[in-house]
């Protein structure tokens, strides 16, 4: 069975540019979380969706970041315009169940993001 | 609000000592609790939780864990270090008002020496 994919590894741009994430979770898991390591920080949580739906997006920092989830299954996370501050590690993770408090998340290798 | 501190963003311990990883958490409610490693290149990778059936939890690789409501604890340990065991470790909770989301501590690199 294949495990969280990301795409790309990782992605170099300039202030000001686009970049778009994209997670795609073990097949026939309902949830898809996002988070983000910065540089010499904790892994933060971004936003949680359910299928197609954000069940909870209380961790996305400001609305330059964008995520969807179209039918469901693959994830991209766009970022627009990026700032420096934006550099990190963007973790996948995705989790059969309903989503609760034990489910075991499985993660993706990441992917790391500079701003130049 | 739930949150873990891990004590020590750097442990080494020669191959075939004890490895122990501190983690302390915070939480207003009954805690479900972590611990993730990561390899170099890889993603995170669960090695055991609690989820209130047993106080001493056993996951793989030989490691456990043992939650200790009184001291708010739930730290790692493994009675003999392998050089595999080189990676960075995780705690985290999750619980609460906030689903399923995992917060997590700041890390422990854990180095081991010949």
């Amino acid at each position: 069975e294949a495990g969280v994919t990301q795409f790309p590894s990782h992605s170099v741009i300039e202030k000001g540019q686009t970049v778009t994430l994209r997670c795609d979770p073990i097949s026939g898991h309902d949830n898809l979380y996002w988070y983000r390591r910065v540089m010499g920080k904790e892994i933060k949580f971004l936003l949680h969706f359910v299928k197609e739906s954000k069940q909870d997006e209380s961790g996305m920092p400001n609305n330059r970041f964008l995520a969807e989830r179209t039918g469901g299954t693959y994830s991209t996370l766009k970022v627009q315009p990026a700032e420096l501050e934006d550099s990190g590690v963007y973790f996948c993770a995705s989790s059969q169940g309903a989503g609760g408090l034990t489910d075991t998340q499985y993660f993706g290798p990441g992917t790391r993001l500079t701003v130049l | 609000a739930q949150s873990v501190t891990q004590l020590g963003s750097h442990v080494s311990v020669s191959e075939g000592a004890l490895v122990l990883l501190r983690c302390n958490y915070s939480s207003s409610v009954p805690p479900y609790l972590f611990w993730y490693v990561q390899y170099p290149n890889q993603g995170l990778q669960l090695l055991l939780k609690y989820t209130s059936a047993a106080t001493l939890v056993k996951g793989i690789n030989g490691f456990e864990a043992e939650f200790k409501k009184s001291e708010t604890s739930f730290h790692l340990t493994k009675p003999s270090a392998h050089m595999s065991d080189a990676a960075e470790y995780f705690c985290a909770v999750s619980g609460g008002w906030q689903g399923g989301k995992l917060i997590f501590g700041q890390g422990t690199e854990l180095s081991v020496k010949p």
